[in-house]
């Protein structure tokens, strides 16, 4: 059974622009969400998506934005790059049933903006 | 929120037992405790749970205290590949059904050959 593929494995961007990160989960699972890793904040939740729909959000600025496919597949966008933006952002797939289930997490995208 | 407490770093010896301590004395009887650790330059791996009983898995056990108020990862003989940043969490339920892992600085594992 094929893992969660997060791509790009690494991306540089400059501040002011727009970037667009890719999660595929594991097969059958509908349950994504989206983690921020930075050294000084450790990690840090951003959203998760079950059934297309947003069910929870972390304390991030409206510039930080996701969306989740038929599929399962999920995107996150963040608008407006700041250079604290750089950071690993990690994705976690679960099958959601109820508070027992275990995440599993890709190897995230270490984005760099300079 | 329930917190969790865990010692920044940790060292053990190779192919000797580790027990790694969490302490999480405002837990509610609902709360699941969680597992999970971090090897370098990976995303986080997920390692055991428990919420009353003492469990096994292939990986490790986790020992719960009668008053849930802590709980011990045991490593039964660590190995090099064992050294990685061990989270102990307390899944946080919210509306919809979702929860989310809030994961805090964990212990961080040196495994000494």
């Amino acid at each position: 059974k094929a893992g969660v593929t997060q791509t790009p494995r690494y991306l540089i961007k400059t501040r002011g622009q727009q970037v667009t990160l890719s999660c595929s989960p594991i097969s059958g699972h509908r349950s994504v969400s989206w983690y921020q890793q930075t050294p000084g904040q450790g990690l840090q939740f951003l959203f998760e998506y079950f059934s297309e729909t947003q069910r929870n959000k972390g304390n991030f600025p409206g510039r930080f934005s996701g969306r989740q496919f038929s599929n399962s597949r999920s995107e996150m966008n963040v608008s407006t790059l700041e250079l604290g933006d750089s950071a690993l952002y990690l994705c976690a797939s679960s099958s959601a049933v109820g508070l027992i289930t275990e995440a599993f997490f890709g190897q995230g995208t270490r984005l760099t903006v300079v | 929120d329930a917190k969790t407490t865990q010692p920044n770093s940790m060292e053990s010896n190779e192919e000797e037992p580790v027990h790694l301590p969490c302490n999480h004395s405002t837990i509610s009887g609902t709360d699941y405790i969680h597992w999970y650790r971090q090897l370098p330059s990976q995303g986080p791996e997920y390692v055991i749970h428990g919420l009353t009983s003492n469990v096994n898995n292939r990986m490790a056990s986790l020992a719960i205290a009668e008053d849930r108020k802590s709980s011990t990862l045991i490593l039964h003989r660590a190995t090099l590949r064992d050294a990685a940043v061990y989270y102990c969490i307390l899944p946080k339920l919210s509306g919809a059904g979702s929860y989310q892992l809030t994961f805090g600085k964990g212990t961080k594992l040196s495994v000494i050959p």
